[in-house]
């Protein structure tokens, strides 16, 4: 997975709780993103970063916060859990901003 | 937001035979596509990928064609093997960020 690892990979939490994800990096690579995948959607553009402290909205933002403090990490973060956020979620990479995306292993998330 | 759609949501192969997986975007706008393979419970995999001032690029037993007159990509795989049976989707980019397809689950026939 190009050096990409999430954290933690499988998680179950209750509605209201908050939640951390992690992605970490070893590529050293200026871009990186969150998605989330669900049934019947292709991958969906979350927040991403396009250098520490630099981030920004996708398409589905709404309920997700994120922060980049160094080029390695990309957190993203549920402020409070809602079962729409039940999901698979994956970090991505990438050199350049319109160049590949490697993918991180996922992380699958329940909200009960 | 974009559309991102694949004509057929599963496609069977025996081993050996060809495959082809097809996609079809809206945006003419579009200026580069990546094909990506995911097996069950893994990431998304860079297969192959084309800029829209290209028609076919070949890789190592696929190849991909792009016709930017009727907004389609098709990934063709060569002598599909069992290793080959996963999910493929497409994505577009435009602006700022990529679009993806909902994919198409290849099952090789041994």
């Amino acid at each position: 997975d190009a050096g990409i690892t999430q954290s933690p990979r499988h998680k179950v939490t209750e509605t209201g709780t908050p939640v951390t994800l992690r992605c970490h990096q070893t590529e050293n690579h200026r871009y990186m993103y969150w998605y989330r995948q669900d049934p019947g959607h292709g991958l969906r553009l979350i927040h991403y970063s396009y250098g520490v402290k630099d981030t920004d909205k996708g398409e589905v933002s709404d309920g997700y916060s994120v922060s980049r403090s160094k080029t390695e990490d990309f957190l993203l973060t549920l402020e409070s859990a809602t079962s729409s956020q039940t999901s698979v979620y994956f970090c991505a990479i990438s050199r350049q901003s319109l160049g590949e995306q490697f993918f991180g292993p996922g992380t699958r998330l329940t909200v009960l | 937001g974009e559309s991102v759609g694949l004509h057929l949501p599963t496609l069977s192969v025996q081993e050996g035979d060809n495959s082809i997986i097809n996609c079809a975007y809206s945006n003419s706008a579009s200026d580069y596509f990546i094909w990506y393979k995911q097996e069950s419970g893994k990431g998304p995999q860079f297969i192959i990928d084309i800029r829209s001032n290209m028609d076919k690029r070949q890789g190592q037993r696929v190849t991909v064609l792009l016709n930017k007159t009727v907004k389609h990509l098709s990934l063709q795989i060569a002598a599909t093997q069992p290793g080959d049976s996963a999910v493929y989707f497409c994505a577009e980019n435009t602006g700022n960020q990529f679009y993806f397809g909902t994919g198409t689950s290849l099952t090789v026939i041994p």
